[in-house]
């Protein structure tokens, strides 16, 4: 069974970069059928995609967070990682790692999450 | 505000059956991108609850079932169960990016 794990600092103080992990157990994050990306929930709010990346380090961000963010993989360590920077109050959130499984639509292929880390609530405050 | 417009809240009695609908526009849902739905449970992670616009998950039982139509999804609940109490939400692509809806959140009475 595919598991995903977030784990990073709980408090990032303003302005500085907040740095999150997710480590990928029972399955390779190498397959070629698949993206691995961010999420994120403000609280009290609704989800926010923040960005996708492939085992070959290929990316995909919002383009509402694309300046700020980078998000990287390391398949010797099955993990891939994400970096936010110059955070404010408005990134506290709860952000989810999760697994992305292509869909081939009739006019268009897509991804869905299938697998969701349980999330980590990172707090931005001094 | 969102990409994919929900509405905020919908309700219903134990039994009864609600909809909820997911609006996008002709980049996103009318651009041919299909339609997947999440049910957060107050709490806990998103888990994929329908896949392209209609597919069930293995163990998601068949009371969910899920449409598209145009530049519009819909997510219905029949025999609406207490259980069922749950934030829900839409995702899909607009301009080869991923676009979630706003959510919305199902109250059983």
């Amino acid at each position: 069974q595919l598991q995903l794990q977030e784990s990073g600092p709980g408090l990032v103080k303003p302005s500085e970069t907040l740095s999150l992990t997710c480590t990928v157990s029972g399955g390779s994050i190498s397959s070629s059928s698949y993206y691995w990306g961010w999420i994120r929930q403000p609280p009290g709010k609704g989800l926010e995609w923040i960005g996708s990346i492939y085992y070959s380090g290929s990316t995909y961000y919002n383009p509402s967070l694309k300046s700020r963010v980078t998000i990287s993989v390391d398949t010797s360590k099955n993990q891939f990682s994400l970096k936010l920077s110059s955070v404010t109050a408005a990134d506290t959130a709860v952000y989810y790692c999760a697994r992305l499984w292509p869909y081939s639509g009739y006019d268009a292929d897509s991804y869905y999450f299938d697998y969701w880390g349980q999330g980590t609530l990172v707090t931005v405050s001094s | 505000q969102s990409v994919l417009t929900q509405p905020p809240s919908v309700s219903g009695a134990p039994g009864q059956r609600v909809t909820i609908s997911c609006t996008g526009s002709s980049s996103n849902i009318g651009a041919g991108y299909d339609v997947h739905w999440y049910q957060q449970l107050p709490g806990t992670a998103p888990k994929l609850l329908i896949y392209g616009n209609s597919n069930r998950p293995s163990g998601v039982p068949d009371r969910f079932s899920g449409s598209k139509s145009g530049t519009s999804a819909s997510l219905a609940i029949t025999g609406l169960q207490a259980e069922d109490e749950a934030d829900y939400y839409c995702q899909s692509y607009d301009s080869s990016l991923s676009v979630f809806g706003g959510g919305t959140k199902l109250t059983v009475l």
